[in-house]
């Protein structure tokens, strides 16, 4: 069991908007940046977003970040069929000296 | 192009010992901590430890899951992390992977490598 919780799936049509939520607390979430990873499947995770809201170059611009309280979020708009893999948002716990992992989410693009 | 390429894994007998290698190359591997990360089958990401750059110490941390059954090391003179891995268990079984992070002043887990497989039975 997770301290970040996310969603086990989420799922969307060819263009549509869809968001992954991550929760936490007040001593993970609310005190430190967040990054997401995007895992196709067979292959390593990648970076995806970082420091809350910030795309790595080469990520395209559907993708975006919030970070607000106690919890975060991952936005894909015009979703696109490879898009579909797990995203996985983490962030360094300091406190805990020890990275943090979310569950997951599995995202389908019917 | 910054990569990070790990070895080491294969199958070994629960209770033996097991030591991983990540070489990176394209960066200044002695300014970055490195993290291994794990995969068991068909589950999610699990941090397993990291170590500091050496200029920060090269001080490690342990996820509480391994704590006293792993070590995690480096030779900056070589760009290789190493994590040894004592004492394993069947639920040790996964993939693992070396990443790079806190190349400056942010926790930044950036670059992957594409991992390496273990696999713990008798």
């Amino acid at each position: 069991q997770s301290v970040l919780t996310q969603p086990p799936s989420a799922s969307g049509t060819p263009g549509q908007r869809v968001t992954i939520s991550c929760s936490g607390s007040s001593s993970n979430i609310a005190s430190n940046f967040v990054y997401w990873y995007q895992q196709l499947p067979g292959t390593a995770p990648k970076l995806l977003m970082y420091r809350n809201n910030q795309r790595p170059s080469g990520v395209p611009d559907r993708f975006s970040g919030s970070k607000s309280g106690t919890s975060a979020s991952l936005a894909i708009s015009g979703l696109r069929a490879d898009d579909e893999a797990d995203y996985y948002c983490a962030l360094w716990d300091g406190s805990l000296r020890a990275w943090v992992f979310g569950g997951g989410t599995k995202l389908i693009v019917l | 192009e910054v990569q990070l390429v790990e070895s080491g894994g294969g199958l070994v007998q629960p209770g033996r010992s097991l030591r991983l290698s990540c070489t990176g190359s394209g960066f200044s591997f002695r300014d970055c901590g490195m993290s291994w990360v794990r995969q068991a089958p068909g589950k999610g990401l699990e941090w397993v430890g990291f170590i500091r750059r050496t200029t920060y110490g090269g001080t490690t941390e342990y996820a509480a899951s391994v704590k006293g059954r792993v070590t995690i090391s480096r030779d900056d003179s070589k760009s290789i992390a190493y994590l040894q891995m004592n004492s394993l268990k069947t639920e040790d079984t996964g993939i693992y992977y070396c990443t790079r992070e806190q190349c400056d002043d942010f926790p930044d887990m950036d670059v992957w490598g594409k991992g390496t497989t273990v696999t713990v039975s008798s």
